[in-house]
This record gives C-alpha cells, structure tokens and sequence, in this order.
C-alpha cells in the first residue's frame, strides 16, 4: 500500500491568488493524478502527472491554470492560479502502484 | 468513452437491514470496477475491486459486489448495515492499464436507528 501526504490540508484564499498543493508519498511510484472534488459532486481528473515528463490534462482542465510539478517519483505539486471561487473544492492527490490510493485532500475555500 | 451512473443520491436504510447501491457502467472493453467510500471529511477509502475473475468480490467491511457483464452493472451489497456505514459511496470504472479512472456522482447513505 502507499501513504500519501497532502499539504495543506485546508486553506481559504483570496481572488486572483494562486496556491500551491504540495502532495508526497512514502514510496516510489510511477503515476500520479491529481483530481478535483466540487461541493456536492463527484470526483473528476484535472491531470496525470509522471516523473519525466509533462503533466497529461483533461478536457477542461489547462495547464496555465493547474501547473504541476513531479520533481521525482515521490512528490509532485498542483498550483491552483488566478483563483476565483468557482475553484473552491477538494483537490486530492492519487497514486499507482498496483491500485490507487488517495491522499486525504486539500479543502480550498475562495472568497 | 467510459462512464458510470449511480442512480441513487440518497439512500436511507434502518440499521440492521441489507443494502444494495447500484452502479452501471459503460465501457468497451472489460473493465475494472472499483468502489470507494468517503466518510464526512475523511479522504477516499477503496472498499474492493473487480479486475477478472470471480464476478462476486468481497471487499472490507463486510462489503461485496457482483459484475454483472451482461446487465453492465457492479452493484455494492451488504447484508446488514451498521450505522458507522453512513457515508457516501462512489462506483469507478478505469480503463485498460488502470490509467484513467472516471467515478459516478455517488450515492449518499444515511443509516438509521
């Protein structure tokens, strides 16, 4: 099993801010994805993030908004820019190394 | 495109009774079929997963789902729910590889006394 650790775990921001998430693992892994969790929804991938090489994003998801970095194989950051309160969710870090495993998330409120 | 559908939101239950969550899914190959739970405020916990084999997985908790290929469905069933079970409960399907896992709107269960 893998232990992921996110931080921070909640933060309230302002408007035009940009926050960075930092998320680690108590192991090498290959793969990891960071997801987005809105109020009363489900969860939806922004990205998939390997060591090496540049983040993969979904539709709807940009890289000018969600930069990500993966430094090595047991840390990566997602920033959150120009934040507005549409941006307000859980982000959750997940990794694979024979299944995936979810970190306990970052609650981001935008005022 | 794969997806899922969870067509319950809410459920409610009396503790001590059996549960069944439906989940159907749409993909073109076999897929892998996973359900998580998500305690208020907690982060996501994998409860049991289907890659091949046996269509009954048991999972932790007392918790077990059937695939169903041929309903293309993955529905979680317990036989008696205890109040600690209320929760929100998620359905996934991954892709082939496990790349890309896409999650269904979730069903929100409340247990009562």
């Amino acid at each position: 099993s893998a232990v992921i650790s996110q931080k921070p775990s909640r933060d309230i921001c302002q408007r035009g801010t940009s926050l960075t998430i930092q998320c680690q693992v108590d192991s090498q892994v290959t793969m990891m994805f960071w997801y987005r969790q809105q109020p009363g929804q489900s969860l939806t991938l922004i990205a998939t993030a390997n060591q090496g090489s540049e983040a993969t994003y979904e539709s709807g998801f940009v890289i000018d908004k969600f930069p990500i970095s993966r430094p090595n194989l047991t840390f990566s950051t997602l920033t959150v820019s120009n934040m507005s309160p549409e941006d307000s969710s859980i982000y959750l870090c997940s990794v694979l190394p024979d299944e995936q495993f979810f970190g306990p998330g970052t609650r981001l409120t935008v005022l | 495109a794969q997806s899922v559908t969870q067509p319950d939101i809410h459920i409610t239950v009396s503790e001590g009774a059996s549960l069944e969550l439906r989940c159907n899914y749409s993909y073109g190959a076999t897929p892998y079929l996973f359900w998580y739970v998500q305690s208020p405020g907690q982060g996501l916990q994998l409860l049991l997963k289907y890659f091949s084999g046996d269509t009954l997985v048991q999972g932790i908790k007392g918790f077990e789902a059937e695939f169903k290929r041929s309903q293309s469905s993955f529905n979680l069933r317990k036989p008696s729910v205890h109040w600690s079970d209320a929760a929100e409960y998620f359905c996934a399907v991954a892709s082939g590889g496990y790349q890309k896992v896409t999650f269904g709107t979730g069903t929100k269960l409340q247990v009562i006394p």
